[in-house]
């Protein structure tokens, strides 16, 4: 158990729709990543929040949104959804300036 | 930007020694991280090497060469529970805000 706790675990929803991915980092981190990763592919950078600022973008859609909260949990809105979103969708954590990111296991995006 | 490149699959049997290479090509470079990640599990760190030269882990070590943008992963003793996606990682562009994973290496272990 890496600590970092992702809801839900699997989302089903239909094109077009919205979804919210959330996320709670591990006690004390202050950063939250926020990666895609496609049926046998890489890991995608999304975007990463440090203590409740964006910090870093990658090749986020404008459909995608993010943000952490005061608390540090973190949440990822996904908009207008397409079939090709369909993805599993990880949260990771880290303390501040570290390079071991910890991964939440996931939240399992089916568009149907 | 950046981009890394590994070989998508690697075959060994249990006991032997495997070697996976990343050449990595970025701005800014910091440092070679290695996760390893089971079907249907996550990501979980490995290795992180910052400076030229070989970081030991275990059965595990990871080289890192700055000059030539090269790196790998070695896994000694081969053992079934290897069987997994093996990712090299750069922190890039301002440290560790923005870790940008290569496609992956499947490694396969057979007894």
């Amino acid at each position: 158990d890496s600590g970092v706790t992702q809801t839900p675990k699997h989302l089903i929803t239909a094109t077009g729709q919205r979804v919210t991915l959330r996320c709670s980092p591990r006690s004390g981190d202050l950063s939250v990543y926020w990666y895609q990763q496609s049926l046998d592919q890489g890991l995608q950078f999304l975007i990463q929040y440090y203590n409740g600022e964006e910090r870093a973008k990658g090749n986020i859609l404008e459909r995608f949104s993010a943000q952490q909260f005061p608390d540090l949990h973190s949440e990822l809105n996904l908009s207008s959804l397409e079939l090709g979103d369909s993805a599993l969708y990880f949260c990771a954590s880290s303390v501040a300036g570290s390079e071991k990111l910890f991964f939440g296991s996931g939240t399992q995006l089916s568009v149907l | 930007g950046q981009s890394l490149e590994q070989p998508s699959e690697v075959t060994a049997v249990e006991g032997a020694i495997v070697q996976i290479n990343c050449t990595y090509q970025t701005s800014g470079f910091y440092g070679l991280s290695w996760y390893q990640q089971h079907d249907g599990g996550a990501p979980t760190f490995l290795s992180y090497n910052a400076l030229d030269g070989l970081e030991e882990t275990g059965r595990f070590s990871s080289f890192l060469s700055r000059s030539d943008s090269y790196g790998y992963l070695l896994l000694q003793e081969l053992q079934m529970k290897d069987s997994a996606s093996y990712f090299c990682a750069v922190s890039a562009e301002g440290g560790y805000n923005k870790l940008i994973f290569g496609a992956g290496t499947r490694l396969a272990v057979h007894p």
